[in-house]
């Protein structure tokens, strides 16, 4: 398994209800990123960690989302009391590093997202 | 504040053709760029990236793209587009000295017609 591996891949759930999304990085990956793909919206940033530096969580839409980065890999997103306009994809990316673009070994890593449908 | 917009959200090209994806940016300081691809089902991969040097980048499966400060704008093009091209292209940004945090555009999807 050598990609970015993330958990559920599709999820349905009812409104109100909490989810919890799993990623899990690429090995050695101390950068790890969430992004949100809404139908019409484009890829939205939600929150970055690097290494053990506090989190960037500026693009958290609401305090309904939060997540976590445990031992500096795998890293959980929870949806609190969902909302059906929290349907999206859930995309995981990790890279190497401090993160600059300048080195060619940054170069960040998608998983292939957890659709969340919320009814 | 950073921002990428792709003009057009559909593109048809028929196979042989010139692949012209456009993309513009907005930043007060000329940004790193991207270009990623999503083939239906699969996560993003990365085509090519422009940070600096050489204002033309080429990428993987035969795409390239111009970085053009005066006019703000990072165009993907391949010469001869295959069937397999099909799939959404994003154009995305980063700021210099920001970390690898992607400012996305709302992403083109191709499609390649016999």
């Amino acid at each position: 398994g050598a990609g970015v591996s993330q958990s559920p891949s599709n999820k349905v759930t009812e409104k109100g209800k909490d989810v919890e999304l799993r990623c899990d990085p690429i090995s050695g990956h101390t950068a790890l990123y969430w992004y949100r793909q809404s139908l019409g919206q484009g890829l939205e940033f939600l929150i970055y960690f690097q290494g053990n530096s506090a989190p960037d969580k500026s693009g958290l839409p609401s305090d309904r989302f939060s997540a976590e980065r445990t031992g500096g890999s795998v890293s959980t997103l929870t949806i609190q009391r969902t909302q059906q306009e929290d349907s999206a994809v859930y995309l995981c990316a990790s890279s190497f590093g401090t993160g600059s673009p300048l080195d060619s070994g940054n170069t960040i890593y998608f998983g292939e997202g957890s659709w969340l449908t919320v009814v | 504040a950073q921002s990428v917009t792709q003009l057009g959200s559909h593109v048809s090209v028929s196979e042989g053709a010139l692949v012209l994806l456009r993309c513009n940016y907005s930043s007060s300081v000329p940004p790193y760029l991207f270009w990623y691809v999503q083939y239906p089902n699969q996560g993003l991969q990365l085509l090519l990236k422009y940070t600096t040097g050489a204002t033309l980048v080429k990428g993987i499966n035969g795409f390239e793209a111009e970085f053009k400060k005066s006019e703000t704008s990072f165009h993907l093009t391949k010469p001869s587009a295959h069937m397999s091209d099909a799939a959404e292209y994003f154009c995305a940004v980063s700021r210099r000295g920001g970390g690898n945090k992607l400012t996305f555009g709302t992403g083109t999807q191709l499609k390649v017609e016999l």
